[in-house]
C-alpha cells in the first residue's frame, strides 16, 4: 500500500519562530509533490509544489530528499495566520494525501 | 471569477435516503475528483473522471455513484448502501487528465458537510 506519513502534531510554536516538519512517502516511483494548507472546516488550498532542487516562496521553503523519501516544509518568522493543518501530497500512482500536521502559532 | 462550487454547504438527511451533492467548475478542467474527509483523517478518493461520460472508482467507491454528462459538472450520489455517510465531502478538479497524469495540482471546492441522522 502506498503511504504518506506525517506527524499529526499539534506543533505549538511562538510567533516569529521558525518551524519545520517532514513527510515521508513509501512509493519510490513518486513523481511530484505538494504542500497544501487546510484551515479548520475549509477546503485544502495549494501552498506550494515541491521541486527536486528545492524551492522557496517568501517565508516558506520546501525541499525534497528522494534518497530518503521525504519532503519538508520550513516556515520562517511564523505568523498567527500560519495556524492551520498542512497536508503533504504525493503523486505516485495517483495523488495520496497525508493526514496532515496541525500547526498552532501562539502570540 | 473561475472556480469550483459545491452545494449545499451543509446537508442533513435521514438514514436510508439517497442524497446528491453538486459540484460545478468553470476552470475548463478535464479531470474532476470526489474525496471524503473524516475527522483526523486524510482525504480518501471516492471517484474520479478524466473526461466527459467516463469515470473510475477510487479507493472507497462502495455506496457512492457519480455521473459526468457535462465537463463542468460531476455530481456525487451518496446511496443508502453507504454504511457511514456522515463526512466532509470535497470535490476537486485539475488541468491534466488522469489520476496518474504526472502531478498536476488539484483545486478544491469549499466542500459539503453531510450529516445523516
Amino acid at each position: 500500500r502506498k503511504e504518506v506519513e506525517q506527524d499529526p502534531g499539534p506543533f505549538n510554536v511562538p510567533e516569529g519562530a521558525t518551524v519545520a516538519f517532514n513527510c515521508t512517502y513509501s512509493n519510490s516511483a513518486s513523481q511530484s509533490f505538494f504542500w497544501y494548507r487546510q484551515d479548520c472546516r475549509k477546503e485544502p488550498k495549494l501552498l506550494m509544489s515541491v521541486y527536486s532542487s528545492g524551492n522557496e516562496d517568501g517565508r516558506f521553503t520546501a525541499q525534497l530528499n528522494r534518497a530518503s523519501q521525504y519532503i519538508s516544509l520550513l516556515i520562517r518568522d511564523s505568523k498567527l495566520s500560519d495556524s492551520a493543518t498542512y497536508l503533504c501530497v504525493v503523486n505516485g500512482d495517483g495523488l495520496t494525501f497525508g493526514k496532515g500536521t496541525h500547526l498552532i502559532i501562539q502570540p | 471569477d473561475g472556480g469550483i462550487t459545491q452545494s449545499p454547504k451543509y446537508l442533513f438527511r435521514k438514514e436510508g435516503q439517497n442524497v446528491t451533492l453538486s459540484c460545478e467548475q468553470n476552470l475548463n478542467h478535464d479531470a474532476m475528483y470526489w474525496y471524503r474527509q473524516d475527522p483526523g483523517q486524510g482525504l480518501r478518493l471516492i471517484y474520479y473522471s478524466q473526461i466527459v461520460n467516463d469515470f473510475q472508482k477510487g479507493d472507497i467507491a462502495e455506496g457512492y455513484s457519480v455521473s459526468r454528462e457535462k465537463k463542468e459538472s460531476f455530481p456525487l450520489t451518496v446511496t443508502s448502501a453507504q454504511k457511514n455517510p456522515t463526512a466532509f465531502y470535497l470535490c476537486a478538479s485539475s488541468t491534466r487528465t488522469g489520476v496518474s497524469a504526472g502531478g498536476s495540482e488539484q483545486f478544491f471546492g469549499p466542500g459539503t458537510r453531510l450529516t445523516v441522522l
